[in-house]
């Protein structure tokens, strides 16, 4: 079976601009959770969501926004980009909304100039 | 809020020593999930256990093996003879009774020479 995939792997962006970063769950995961790992530091949690609909959110500001598909692939949208946020994206997949496991994706990893 | 601190940033062995990962955390709730994650040079997150907060066994799964002391609200990690490939990041983690949110602690960096 296929794990957590993300895409793109890596991106570079600009500051101010937009980036639109994707993650398909394990089949038969309905839950979606975001993570920032900037350099050096744990991951930080930013949403999850179940079921199409928000279950929870981070100390992130207004310029973080995601959404979940009826297919239960997930989009973390970033706008007006700063360069701390420069980070690692993760994406961790999980059967339920309070799951045991929850399957980490590659990451993508993005870098703002 | 829930708080989880790895006091040692980097550790660095040789081959076969035994290595421990400290992790103290905090908490207000009375029902909570640990967790250690690895994570290689490749960056993503591996999972290795989950203890419940009811549960202070500790455990031993192979090289590894973890020591929950709820009383001193620690959950720390063992690697016994350690080897080359064990070099990575490791992330002790909490989550509440409900939710997935992790609140993850900065990591260890584990480095085994040979």
């Amino acid at each position: 079976d296929a794990g957590v995939t993300q895409s793109p792997t890596h991106l570079i962006k600009t500051r101010g601009q937009h980036v639109t970063l994707r993650c398909s769950p394990i089949s038969g995961h309905k839950s979606v959770s975001w993570y920032q790992q900037v350099l050096g530091q744990g991951p930080q949690f930013i949403f999850q969501y179940y079921e199409k609909e928000e279950r929870g959110r981070g100390n992130f500001p207004d310029r973080f926004s995601a959404r979940q598909f009826p297919n239960y692939s997930s989009e973390l949208n970033v706008n007006a980009l700063l360069l701390g946020d420069s980070a690692l994206y993760l994406c961790a997949s999980s059967i339920g909304t309070s799951s045991y496991e929850q399957y980490f994706g590659p990451g993508t990893r993005l870098t703002v100039t | 809020a829930q708080k989880v601190t790895q006091a040692q940033t980097e550790i660095s062995v040789v081959e076969k020593e035994d290595v421990t990962l400290d992790c103290v955390y905090e908490t207000r709730d009375t029902t909570y999930y640990l967790f250690w994650y690895k994570q290689p040079p490749s960056g993503e997150l591996v999972f290795l256990i989950r203890r419940n907060s009811f549960d202070e066994q500790n455990e031993i799964s192979g090289r590894y093996s973890w020591n929950f002391q709820k009383s001193t609200s620690s959950f720390n990690f063992t690697i016994t003879a350690s080897q080359v490939v064990d070099s990575a990041v490791y992330f002790c983690a909490l989550r509440k009774a409900a939710g997935n949110k992790l609140t993850f602690g900065g990591g260890t960096r584990v480095l085994v020479k040979p």
